[in-house]
C-alpha cells in the first residue's frame, strides 16, 4: 500500500542557512508530489509541487527535486528567514485519488 | 472565489452532544476531503468524496462519525455522541482529482 516517510521531524537552522526535508514513498504509480506549509494556527497551504515528468522545480528560494527511480523527493529552502518557520508536509496521490501526507517537519529558523 | 468555506470556526460542546461541521468546497472542484488534526496524531484523513460519492472512509474513527455530501456544493461531518477525545481541528479541503488541494480555515472543536 501507499506510504510516505518524512524526515527529519524537527529541523532548526540559523537565518540565512539552507534547509532540506526529504520524503520517501512506496507507490511507484504516484506522479504528483505537493509540499504544504502550515503556520501555527493556520491551514496547510501549497507552496510548490512537482509532477513525475520533471526532476526539479524551483520557485525563488524554494526548490523541489524528485527521483522516481529511488522513490524520494526533497524540499530545499535557501537563505532561510524567520517567516519560513512552520510545519512542512510532503504528500502524494495514490491511484484512488487519495492524498497521502507525510508526518510533517517542524522547521525553526533562528534569527 | 471565496475558497473553501467551513462553519462553524469554533465549537465548544459538552460530551454526549451532537456536533455538525459544514463545508462548502470551491465551485467546480470534484473531490472533497475531511481531515482531523491533533498534536498527538498529526493530520489524519477521515473520508473523501469524488463527484459526491464517498470513496474511502477507512479513516473514520468510529461509528459515531458520519459524513455526507448531498450535492457538489455542500458536505457535513457529524459526530454523535461527541467525546472529549474528539477535540481537534477539523479541516475540509477540495480539489480537482490529482491536483492541488485547497484547505478551508478549519473548525476548532472542543468537547468538554
Amino acid at each position: 500500500g501507499e506510504n510516505v516517510e518524512q524526515h527529519p521531524s524537527t529541523l532548526s537552522v540559523q537565518e540565512g542557512d539552507s534547509a532540506v526535508i526529504k520524503c520517501t514513498y512506496s507507490d511507484s504509480a504516484s506522479n504528483y508530489f505537493p509540499w504544504y506549509k502550515q503556520e501555527l494556527g493556520k491551514r496547510p497551504q501549497l507552496i510548490i509541487d512537482i509532477r513525475s515528468n520533471v526532476g526539479e522545480k524551483k520557485d525563488q528560494r524554494i526548490a523541489v527535486t524528485l527521483n522516481k527511480t529511488a522513490k524520494h523527493f526533497s524540499l530545499h529552502i535557501t537563505e532561510t528567514q524567520p517567516e519560513d518557520s512552520a510545519v512542512y508536509f510532503c504528500a502524494l496521490y495514490n491511484q484512488g485519488g487519495k492524498l497521502i501526507f507525510g508526518q510533517g517537519t517542524e522547521l525553526s529558523v533562528k534569527p | 472565489d471565496a475558497g473553501v468555506i467551513q462553519s462553524p470556526r469554533h465549537e465548544v460542546t459538552e460530551m454526549g452532544q451532537e456536533v455538525t461541521l459544514r463545508c462548502k468546497p470551491i465551485s467546480g472542484h470534484n473531490s472533497l476531503f475531511w481531515y482531523r488534526q491533533t498534536m498527538m496524531r498529526g493530520l489524519e484523513l477521515l473520508i473523501y468524496f469524488n463527484n459526491n460519492v464517498p470513496i474511502d472512509d477507512s479513516g473514520m474513527p468510529e461509528d459515531r462519525f458520519s459524513a455526507k455530501m448531498p450535492n457538489a456544493s455542500f458536505s457535513t461531518l457529524k459526530i454523535q455522541p461527541s467525546e472529549p477525545r474528539d477535540s481537534a481541528v477539523y479541516f475540509c479541503a477540495s480539489s480537482y482529482v490529482y491536483n492541488e488541494q485547497f484547505f478551508g480555515p478549519g473548525t476548532r472543536l472542543t468537547v468538554l
